[in-house]
């Protein structure tokens, strides 16, 4: 069965480095998202992607924030300068054109010190 | 935001007994509801879903029932097993493809053997 695959599982850098978090969508979806969970916290949506443009975002996506489809199979969310609280899960997801069902990556934990 | 929430942090049931978990929203643009089901480390997996047109839907042990009046929707695992236990996000959309998904809290079931 098809999934959504995400890398690192892990990554940890210190405050102020830029990260880079990479997702490969499902190969038949059109629509592409990044959420995040806080830990503690409920999952958050931080932004929708669809025909190589943002189609939505959140208040949380500002100008530190940028996503990518730099090939016809990887999505990437990058962090320009980590902050202490960009700490959390991080989980790509992605749905076919006119489905509402999302699908989840199995997140990237990322760690800012 | 509160515009979905689940007022049960946790829920314990014998195997083999029902297990029902809640879910109350608050915005009336809300018009398909989903339920998540995510494990320590992993990222959420698809469950189930409704759309607003329908008041009950099943798959094999797992129903969401609906009430658009009262607001409120609820997942019931029967017989619930001890590999259901994990975290029950429900979350909900408006019926637009790509749109955003907004969460729950989460509730942890555990199921006893």
């Amino acid at each position: 069965e098809p999934e959504v695959t995400q890398t690192p599982s892990h990554q940890v850098t210190q405050m102020g480095q830029e990260v880079i978090l990479r997702c490969v969508p499902i190969s038949n979806h059109l629509y592409f998202y990044w959420y995040r969970q806080i830990l503690g916290q409920k999952v958050e949506f931080l932004v929708s992607f669809y025909n190589n443009e943002i189609s939505e975002k959140s208040e949380i996506f500002d100008d530190q924030f940028s996503v990518e489809r730099p090939d016809g199979s990887n999505f990437t969310l990058k962090i320009r300068s980590t902050k202490l609280e960009d700490s959390a899960m991080y989980f790509c997801a992605s749905t076919k054109w006119g489905g509402e069902t999302q699908y989840f990556g199995p997140g990237t934990r990322l760690l800012v010190l | 935001d509160q515009q979905v929430k689940q007022n049960s942090p946790s829920l314990s049931v014998q195997e083999g007994r029902i297990s029902i978990l809640n879910c109350d929203y608050t915005n009336s643009m809300f018009d398909y509801f989903l339920w998540y089901k995510k494990y320590p480390a992993e990222g959420p997996t698809f469950l189930i879903s409704i759309s607003s047109i329908k008041d009950k839907n099943e798959d094999g042990r797992f129903t969401v029932f609906l009430n658009k009046s009262a607001k409120h929707l609820s997942l019931h695992i029967v017989p619930s097993q001890p590999g259901d236990s994990a975290v029950y996000f429900c979350a909900a959309s408006t019926e637009t493809s790509g749109s955003r998904l907004t969460f729950g809290e989460g509730t942890q079931l555990t199921v006893n053997p």
